[in-house]
């Protein structure tokens, strides 16, 4: 089972709202990311967590707040989004967070801000 | 800076004929290589990896090649299915851990 799940799939949000991405796998695995994706784009990493600790930021803009609840969980929490926003938001996993651990993804949340 | 390349935005290929898709990385620390699948609106789906100890890892009609000395590595889809009509993204990590996307390759076989 490689299953990463994420809800909802589809969120609109006005600029002043706040909402939150959720992500969940029952992997047992210990690592967890959040992934931006535009149209055309390649994925490009936003945050990881290892070990429920966050190791690296990407520079994200703060209006961009990850949440590590426990290990099986990834919130990322969303306020004063901008239009360019929008944009296909994924979660992965992997087992561990050494250089072979294969990531695993979830379907994504498709992201739109008005 | 694009440290992983895929310089081919699409190909075709004809059903029951082999895809060839290439991808080239240009940081020596990469030690760990993967195909990513996706289809739009959905997330990669993972498809093969190739470990910088190996020059080939196969995997029923998927098999990944990679010539480290080159810093080149090739998916082999053999034989192509229209179902493998997808963007199919190479991927590169080491130290730091952290994916390292190719812009991908939009893969159309016909049948």
């Amino acid at each position: 089972d490689t299953e990463v799940t994420q809800t909802p799939k589809h969120l609109v949000m006005g600029m002043t709202n706040k909402k939150s991405l959720k992500c969940e796998q029952h992997m047992g695995h210990r690592a967890m990311y959040w992934y931006k994706q535009k149209a055309k784009k390649p994925p490009e990493l936003m945050f990881v967590y290892s070990y429920e600790k966050l190791s690296i930021n990407e520079s994200v803009p703060s209006r961009f707040s990850p949440e590590c609840p426990n290990s099986s969980l990834l919130n990322l929490h969303l306020h004063a989004l901008q239009p360019e926003d929008s944009a296909l938001y994924l979660c992965a996993s992997s087992q561990g967070s050494g250089g072979t651990d294969t990531q695993y993804f979830g379907p994504g949340t498709r992201l739109t801000v008005l | 800076d694009q440290q992983v390349k895929q310089n081919s935005p699409s190909l075709s290929v004809q059903e029951g004929r082999i895809s060839i898709l290439n991808c080239d990385y240009t940081n020596s620390m990469f030690d760990y290589f993967l195909w990513y699948k996706k289809y739009p609106a959905e997330g990669p789906t993972f498809l093969i990896s190739i470990s910088s100890i190996k020059d080939k890892n196969e995997d029923g009609r998927f098999t990944v090649f990679l010539n480290k000395s080159a810093k080149h590595l090739s998916l082999h889809i053999v034989p192509s299915q229209p179902g493998d009509s997808a963007v199919y993204f190479c991927a590169a990590t080491g130290d730091p851990l952290a994916l390292n996307f190719g812009k991908g390759t939009s893969l159309l076989v016909t049948p």
